[in-house]
């Protein structure tokens, strides 16, 4: 079945630049989707990038999508400690149920 | 989160216990999601329900009933509560390919 998976924690400077690294299984994922989770908060969704793009940029944000390896990587710019959270990678899933599915989460923690 | 609202928030339960989580969004949409969260295992689909009347196993169902009785609600009720269903429960609806989360409940089970 599908299965995406993602390092747990990452931990950078405040001011450096963060890239958070996923891998997936289904290939046939028309949507890859990053979310974030602060605290005690539900998921909010962050960015997400269609299949058939190499590369988004919102803002700080850029996305990168190597479709041959099934990789995706978040790059925040100027990380913040604001930006402190649970970051989530999903893929949709191939039949038209709409469902996610998600990886682990990885934990960033910004040091000021 | 505007749109999904998930009550309670919190809940500690004994094993055995029963109880229902009730999510409702305002939203219209057609699609609605349980999800649970627990450490370092990301969120896992427990049941969904893509249409009013309608409702599909996720990942993990065992445990767990849910009842689509209309397309504003969807709630998932624990039957008889075991410490394994300790977790955070996050209900979503999902409209034009993105997923709105409620704020979660979490739950206890003694």
């Amino acid at each position: 079945g599908e299965d995406v998976e993602q390092s747990l924690f990452l931990s950078v400077r405040e001011g450096d630049s963060s890239v958070i690294n996923c891998t997936y299984t289904d290939s046939s994922s028309t949507y890859l989707y990053w979310y974030k989770q602060e605290p005690g908060a539900g998921l909010q969704l962050l960015t997400y990038i269609f299949s058939n793009m190499d590369m988004k940029q919102d803002q700080r944000l850029t996305v990168l999508l190597n479709k041959k390896d099934k990789h995706l990587s978040l790059r925040i710019a100027d990380t913040q400690t604001g930006d402190s959270a649970i970051y989530f990678c999903a893929e949709s899933e191939a039949s038209n149920t709409g469902k996610l599915i998600f990886g682990q989460g990885t934990t960033l923690q910004v040091k000021p | 989160n505007a749109g999904v609202t998930q009550t309670p928030k919190f809940q500690v339960l004994k094993t055995g216990q029963s109880m229902t989580l009730q999510c409702a969004q305002d939203m219209n949409h057609n699609s609605m999601y349980w999800y649970r969260q627990d450490p370092g295992m990301g969120l896992r689909l427990i049941y969904y329900s893509a249409s009013e009347g309608t409702t599909d196993k996720g990942e993990v169902p065992n445990g767990y009933n849910v009842s689509r009785l209309n397309k504003r609600e969807f709630s998932l009720r624990l039957e008889s509560a075991a410490p394994s269903q300790t977790s955070v429960y996050f209900c979503a609806a999902r409209a034009d390919g993105e997923l709105f989360f409620g704020e979660g409940s979490r739950l206890t089970v003694l």
